[in-house]
């Protein structure tokens, strides 16, 4: 079975610097797909960013961006100068043909001002 | 386009009773997914319907189900109630072919006394 950790429960950040958040998954796929979904206290969640296994670019959003290393099984996120309003509950996810979700537990990520 | 919508957005049971839950995805999707949230398990998928089938279930029991209508709508019943089942219930959506992002809805918080 599938499986997603994430190593960090909780992370701290100050306004305007860069953090980087971990994720490695467990997979004997070679087409999959990965996400980072985003979930302040509204608990609504928010698509952040996606990658597809096969491609070797890695994906960027704005001030969000991957570091995609397949061989390793590891999918981290970077946010670039960052805002108060970016605080929130991040989770990595892994899909194999885009239905079925699995979740690491998570990391709370603090910004300060 | 409206996004993935819940209702209700919070309910209270009783040990013992049922309950259903509604989920409306935007509009055009034809796959609905839902997951159970709780602080101990983190998110587990729950099942996913697509075009009033269900294409994949989670490790629940017997007592979880759920249907999908014409329009994409989808409901989720949960019978016989256990405290355990206290949770946030949400459901995603996406269009089904060839697009693997879910999108989702607000949740509904469940709590059973």
């Amino acid at each position: 079975a599938q499986t997603v950790t994430q190593s960090q429960p909780e992370m701290s950040v100050q306004e305007a610097e860069t953090v980087t958040l971990s994720c490695t998954y467990d997979t004997s796929e070679s087409d999959y797909y990965l996400f980072w979904y985003k979930q302040p206290p509204s608990r609504q969640m928010i698509l952040v960013i996606r990658q597809e296994a096969y491609k070797q670019q890695n994906a960027t959003e704005n001030r969000f961006s991957v570091n995609f290393q397949k061989a390793a099984k590891s999918f981290s996120l970077k946010i670039s100068d960052s805002q108060l309003g970016d605080a929130a509950m991040y989770f990595c996810a892994y899909s194999l043909y885009g239905n079925k979700l699995v979740f690491g537990a998570g990391t709370i990520l603090r910004v300060k001002s | 386009k409206a996004g993935v919508t819940q209702t209700p957005r919070y309910l209270i049971k009783t040990r013992g009773q049922q309950v259903t839950l509604s989920c409306s995805p935007i509009s055009g999707h034809r796959s609905v997914s839902w997951y159970q949230q709780t602080p101990g398990q983190g998110l587990q998928f729950l099942f996913e319907y697509f075009s009033e089938t269900q294409r994949n279930k989670g490790n629940f029991p017997g007592r979880f189900s759920g249907r999908q209508f014409s329009n994409s709508r989808s409901e989720m019943n949960v019978s016989t109630l256990e405290l355990g089942d206290s949770a946030l219930y949400l459901c995603a959506s996406r269009p089904g072919t060839g697009a693997y992002e879910q999108y989702f809805g607000p949740g509904t918080r469940l709590t059973v006394t």
